[in-house]
């Protein structure tokens, strides 16, 4: 079935360190894939998205890229901040349904 | 001005008690959902209206009932409450039809814990 796997976290990083957190996925079809954030306390928050493969999402200097070929929406930021500080959920949806399925979450801390 | 707001954000109740979780959203979406988080992050759907019809009813015990009074709100009331309810709900809303991606917007959550 349709399914997206990410890493466990949780992930420390040091301020201006480089982030990846990997996300794959299994589906049927052509989904549109996410990248939500949440913020302690908080409900979740779109952070990007894409559509379509080679399709980049890109915000707050985040990025991930479709790549049909590999399955993969990895999420990507240069130089974290503490601000960054947060659980980052890689989700789909397909193409012609109107669930969305979330990976399982990704903490990550920022030390300064 | 609040997109996705649900109240309350704190519940906290005893077992066996009867309790309701009301949410509303003013984007003019179609469509509304309710999401549980247990305390690992774990995310799952539970129930999702279009248009105040049911169309996704995942695998939720009975004792959870949605309602939908309009498009606009989506209410979540449960019966006879036992400790595994504790949880964080969320509502969220999304656009739906093919010129959409129907990306979620997300309330902040009612933490209901079960004593």
């Amino acid at each position: 079935g349709n399914s997206v796997t990410q890493m466990e976290g949780p992930v420390t990083l040091s301020e201006e360190a480089f982030l990846t957190i990997n996300c794959t996925y299994t589906a049927t079809g052509y989904p549109s894939l996410f990248w939500y954030v949440q913020y302690p306390g908080e409900g979740l928050q779109l952070l990007l998205k894409a559509t379509k493969a080679d399709d980049k999402g890109s915000n707050k200097g985040f990025e991930a890229t479709y790549r049909k070929e590999t399955t993969s929406f990895h999420l990507e930021k240069g130089s974290v901040q503490v601000s960054d500080s947060a659980v980052y959920f890689c989700a789909l949806r397909y193409s012609s349904a109107s669930k969305i399925i979330f990976g399982s979450g990704t903490r990550l801390s920022i030390r300064p | 001005d609040t997109a996705v707001s649900q109240t309350p954000k704190y519940l906290v109740t005893q077992m066996g008690n009867d309790k309701s979780i009301k949410c509303e959203q003013n984007l003019g979406h179609d469509t509304m959902y309710w999401y549980k988080q247990d305390s690992k992050k774990f995310l799952k759907i539970m129930f999702s209206y279009n248009n105040k019809e049911l169309i996704i009813n995942e695998t939720v015990p009975n004792r959870f009932s949605p309602k939908s009074p309009d498009k606009a709100h989506l209410n979540l009331h449960i019966n006879s409450l036992e400790l595994g309810d504790s949880a964080v709900y969320f509502c969220a809303s999304s656009q739906l039809g093919s010129a959409n991606t129907g990306e979620l917007f997300f309330g902040e959550g009612s933490r209901l814990t079960v004593l």
